[in-house]
């Protein structure tokens, strides 16, 4: 059983579709972290989430932190085939000690 | 920003040698170091965390022997696969957290294939 559960595991969809990412624990986290990786290459950072009700935004990418610290979100708006990608959430339980990832959910975004 | 450099990104080799994988934080200094190990189409599994100056914590189940940290500097850390055998072969990523932002930076993945 991972410490973070994340959904769905794959998402297939056209280009210009929403999705949303979700990140679920039972465990409450300093911070969370969302990476996107590629094939054959190391997780890329995209936003860090500290604060309990936190939203944050990149471009098209929407954040958001639960207010219990326990959860997060990731929300693409009008998905781009270059949005393709392993998306990862992992959390920091004692601040910069350790990072737990979660499963991960793999992104496919069909032109 | 923080940068974190791996490599070999490929490495072949034989059953029974050894490789060694090398992870540098090139703009900051890193006194702990985390060292992953991904299988195809699966997230990031932690294997230890790397202590500069220090021996290394592993997680449970990752044999200690097996796989040899080293991290001699505040800007260098390895990794050795000793005595490989084909079921050693995955992709290996390390990462390191550069205080200066809210996140880890990981290397680009170093590939092993143990034939």
């Amino acid at each position: 059983t991972q410490l973070l559960e994340q959904s769905p595991q794959f998402l297939s969809i056209q280009e210009g579709e929403n999705l949303t990412v979700y990140c679920n624990s039972s465990s409450v986290f300093s911070s969370l972290q969302w990476y996107r990786q590629e094939p054959g290459e190391g997780p890329v950072l995209l936003v860090t989430v500290v604060t309990g009700g936190e939203v944050k935004k990149l471009k098209r990418l929407t954040f958001q932190f639960g207010d219990a610290r326990k959860d997060s979100s990731l929300h693409i708006t009008a998905a781009q085939p270059g949005d393709t990608g392993l998306y990862l959430c992992a959390g920091d339980r004692n601040a910069g000690n350790m990072l737990t990832f979660g499963g991960g959910t793999r992104l496919m975004v069909k032109p | 920003g923080a940068v974190v450099s791996q490599h070999p990104s490929r490495v072949i080799c034989k059953s029974g040698t050894s490789v060694k994988i090398e992870c540098r934080s090139l703009d900051f200094q890193a006194t702990t170091m985390f060292w992953y190990r991904q299988f195809p189409k699966q997230s990031l599994m932690l294997m230890a965390t790397s202590n500069e100056g220090s021996k290394a914590t592993y997680e449970q189940g990752v044999e200690k022997d097996k796989f040899l940290i080293n991290h001699a500097s505040l800007t260098l850390s390895t990794l050795t696969v000793t005595s490989a055998h084909p079921e050693d072969s995955s992709f290996y990523i390390c990462s390191a957290r550069d205080m200066r932002v809210q996140g880890y930076t990981f290397g680009s993945g170093t590939r092993l294939t143990v034939v």
